[in-house]
């Protein structure tokens, strides 16, 4: 089974820290992927990556960056934590078009 | 840009009941993938059921299966026999089928709950 795993199920942070968001996938995917999930919003896509190395910016990337430096891990970024960053994020890779996505468990970030 | 539409926030089904979750997308493309996600009060998200949109004939995946209306741009989600377990939040999800646009667009979620 794909396995996807997000280094912290619960956060707390104060405004103005910088936050690391860590995301190891164990399938060698491709892709790999940040979504934001909030009530009533669904999942909205952070950034996402398809190599090493490389990324794009999804729908919300303000305030946010990614690092991808070696094929198995995903980082997602928050320069300076910020209280409307208090959000749930999921982690997801893939390996082609047709085949779903693979999610991590979550990180709930609280940002006070 | 592709959008996928719940028009359902809540759905309520007693045990051993079907219900059905309704999909609406817009795209102008004639190829993509359609998926049903479950994501139970764990966080965890789970495929339930994927679609390709050349195929006419609905997925089906146990006791849920999908209303594919590929001119409709409808992609409903059917559950037999409603059990305890189905209760979690469900998103519907579209995938283009061109290269490097490998991300899934969800629609807002759907909320079950299953009555004993």
């Amino acid at each position: 089974d794909v396995k996807v795993t997000q280094s912290s199920r619960y956060l707390v942070k104060r405004t103005g820290e910088k936050v690391f968001l860590e995301c190891v996938q164990d399938m060698d995917h491709e892709n790999m992927f940040w979504y934001r999930q909030d009530p009533g919003l669904g999942l909205r896509l952070i950034y996402f990556s398809y190599d090493v190395k490389m990324k794009e910016k999804g729908d919300i990337p303000e305030g946010y960056s990614v690092s991808r430096e070696k094929k198995e891990r995903f980082s997602l970024i928050l320069e300076s934590a910020s209280t409307n960053q208090t959000s749930m994020y999921l982690c997801a890779s893939s390996l082609s078009v047709a085949g779903g996505m693979f999610f991590g468990s979550g990180t709930q970030l609280s940002v006070l | 840009a592709q959008t996928v539409t719940q028009s359902q926030p809540e759905m309520s089904v007693q045990e051993a009941e079907t219900v059905t979750l309704s999909c609406t997308y817009d795209t102008s493309e004639s190829d993509y993938y359609l998926f049903w996600y479950k994501q139970p009060p764990s966080r965890q998200m789970i495929l339930v059921i994927r679609q390709e949109a050349y195929k006419q004939q609905n997925a089906t995946e146990n006791r849920f299966s999908v209303n594919f209306q590929k001119a409709a741009k409808s992609f409903s989600l059917k559950i037999s026999d409603s059990q305890l377990g189905d209760a979690a939040m469900y998103f519907c999800a579209y995938r283009s089928s061109q290269g490097g646009s490998e991300k899934l667009v969800f629609g807002k979620g759907t909320k079950l709950t299953v009555n004993p």
